[in-house]
C-alpha cells in the first residue's frame, strides 16, 4: 500500500509563476523525502525534512511538514521550464531500515 | 560519475524466461533496494539489504529473488518472467544515517 499520496496529480503553470505541491500520509514517520523524476530517467533527491522539523529551504524549494496533520508541501518558486517533472514525496518510518514509502507522484508541466 | 549504475537498461522477455538484473554503487553505502515503477503508480518495493550477506522482503516480493554477495553491488532475478512483470525497474542506495536514496537511472523490461 501507498503511504504518502500527492495532491494534484497533475498542475501546469507558467515559467516564472510558484508551483505548490502536496503529500499525505498515513502513519508515524521518521522522515520525509521529495524526489525529482525527468521523463525516462531515474529519481532525484531533492530534498529531507525530518519529523521534528517544520520547514526547510533549499534554493527555490521550499518544504514544510505538519506531522499533526501528516502532512507536506513543495513550494518550487520562481518555476522554469526545466522544473517539468513528476515531484514524489516519499516517507521513511521507523525500524524501517530506511525503507521509502513512495507516493503516486504530481506531474508538473511549466510552460515557456 | 559515482553513483548507482544499472544494467540493462532495456530488455523484452518471453513469457517464463529468466533474467538477472545488475545494479552497482560506488558510494559505500551499506542499504540497497529494489522497486518497480508501474504508469500512474509511485514506487513500490521488491526486495532490500541492509549489507553484504543481507536480503529482505518488500512490498511486492512474489516472483523475485536477489543477492548481495558483494557491498557494491545488487541482483535482482526473475526465475520465470510473467507480463505483469512488464514494468521499470530501478535500484537505489542509501547511507546508513541520515540522507536520500542514489537511484539508477532504470532498466525497462517488458514481458510478452
Amino acid at each position: 500500500s501507498q503511504q504518502g499520496e500527492e495532491d494534484p496529480q497533475a498542475l501546469s503553470i507558467q515559467e516564472g509563476e510558484n508551483a505548490t505541491m502536496n503529500c499525505s500520509y498515513k502513519t508515524s514517520i521518521n522522515n520525509l523525502q521529495w524526489y525529482r523524476q525527468n521523463s525516462g530517467r531515474g529519481l532525484v533527491h531533492l530534498i529531507l525534512i525530518r519529523s521534528n522539523e517544520r520547514e526547510k529551504h533549499s534554493g527555490r524549494l521550499r518544504v514544510t511538514l505538519d506531522t499533526s496533520k501528516k502532512s507536506s508541501s513543495l513550494l518550487i518558486t520562481a518555476s522554469r521550464a526545466a522544473d517539468t517533472a513528476s515531484y514524489f514525496c516519499a516517507t521513511e518510518h521507523s525500524g524501517s531500515a530506511r525503507q521509502l514509502t513512495f507516493g503516486s507522484g504530481t506531474q508538473l508541466t511549466v510552460l515557456p | 560519475n559515482a553513483g548507482v549504475t544499472q544494467t540493462p537498461k532495456f530488455r523484452v522477455l518471453k513469457t517464463g524466461q529468466s533474467m538477472t538484473l545488475l545494479c552497482a554503487q560506488d558510494m559505500n553505502h551499506e542499504y540497497m533496494y529494489w522497486y518497480r515503477q508501474d504508469p500512474g503508480m509511485g514506487l513500490r518495493l521488491i526486495h532490500y539489504s541492509v549489507g553484504e550477506g543481507t536480503t529482505a522482503k518488500g512490498e511486492v516480493p512474489d516472483g523475485y529473488n536477489v543477492s548481495r554477495l558483494k557491498k557494491q553491488n545488487f541482483l535482482l532475478g526473475l526465475e520465470s518472467a510473467a507480463p505483469s512483470q512488464t514494468s521499470v525497474y530501478f535500484c537505489a542506495s542509501s547511507p546508513t544515517g541520515s540522507g536520500g536514496y542514489t537511484f539508477g537511472s532504470g532498466t525497462r523490461l517488458t514481458v510478452v
